[in-house]
């Protein structure tokens, strides 16, 4: 496609319940990047995809995130047992590479707006 | 962590304007980026300064980096009501660059 593209735009669900939230990078890139940014804050790093691999699931917050991502396309990022701390931006986006260098731009999606009520 | 921090965190300016706000940050980068978000959503990429780089122009757009001082600012000229918007610097560190670390962000209001 012509953006990183995410999905839903927003959601609000009930405390408990597992959401899942996805993101289409731009074709071709083979680095996925997922952050989160709560409301007046700055965007914090969960997970680095590069292919179908994760070398760095540092920024997971708990054992009830999780993420993956098939055919060095689709990312999925799941929500298990939603907190209302969870509520948040998702922000996904994708770069050609890993490197983060002027050749390669990293491109962000619009996000997903998770409201936990 | 955030490693990046904003100042000031809010600026309000008149169109025609300079608007002038700063990042400060903690460990040593590969390169430093600033990103402008519209309404609380998507950001874009507005220039990227390398950390053998001392300033760097794009458009109305200036840069500057001081690795001594771990401080970069962003100088936007001539402001026009479309420039109002939050903008974040992000870092890439040496050891894990593909990784970038975000400061809380300059919100950025043009008054026509």
């Amino acid at each position: 496609g012509a953006g990183v593209s995410q999905s839903p735009s927003n959601k609000v669900t009930e405390k408990g319940k597992d959401v899942e939230l996805r993101c289409d990078p731009i074709s071709g890139h083979t680095a996925l990047y997922w952050y989160r940014q709560r409301l007046g804050q700055g965007l914090e790093f969960l997970i680095y995809f590069q292919g179908n691999s994760a070398p760095d699931k540092s920024g997971l917050p708990s054992d009830r995130f999780s993420a993956e991502r098939t055919g060095e396309s689709v990312s999925t990022l799941t929500i298990q047992r939603t907190q209302q701390e969870d509520s948040a931006v998702y922000l996904c986006a994708s770069s050609l590479a890993g490197r983060v260098e002027g050749w390669n731009t990293i491109y962000f999606g619009e996000g997903s707006w998770l409201t936990v009520v | 962590s955030q490693q990046g921090e904003e100042d000031p965190q809010a600026l309000s300016i008149q169109e025609g304007e300079n608007a002038t706000m700063n990042c400060s940050y903690k460990t040593s980068i590969n390169n430093l980026q600033w990103y402008r978000q519209n309404s609380g959503r998507g950001l874009v990429h507005l220039i990227l300064i390398r950390s053998n780089e001392r300033e760097k122009h794009s458009g109305r757009l200036r840069v500057t980096l001081d690795t001594s001082k771990k401080s970069s600012s962003l100088l936007i000229t001539a402001s026009r009501a479309a420039d109002t918007a939050s903008y974040f610097c992000a870092t890439a560190g040496r050891s894990n660059d593909y990784k970038l670390s975000f400061g809380a962000g300059t919100t950025v209001t043009v008054r026509a």
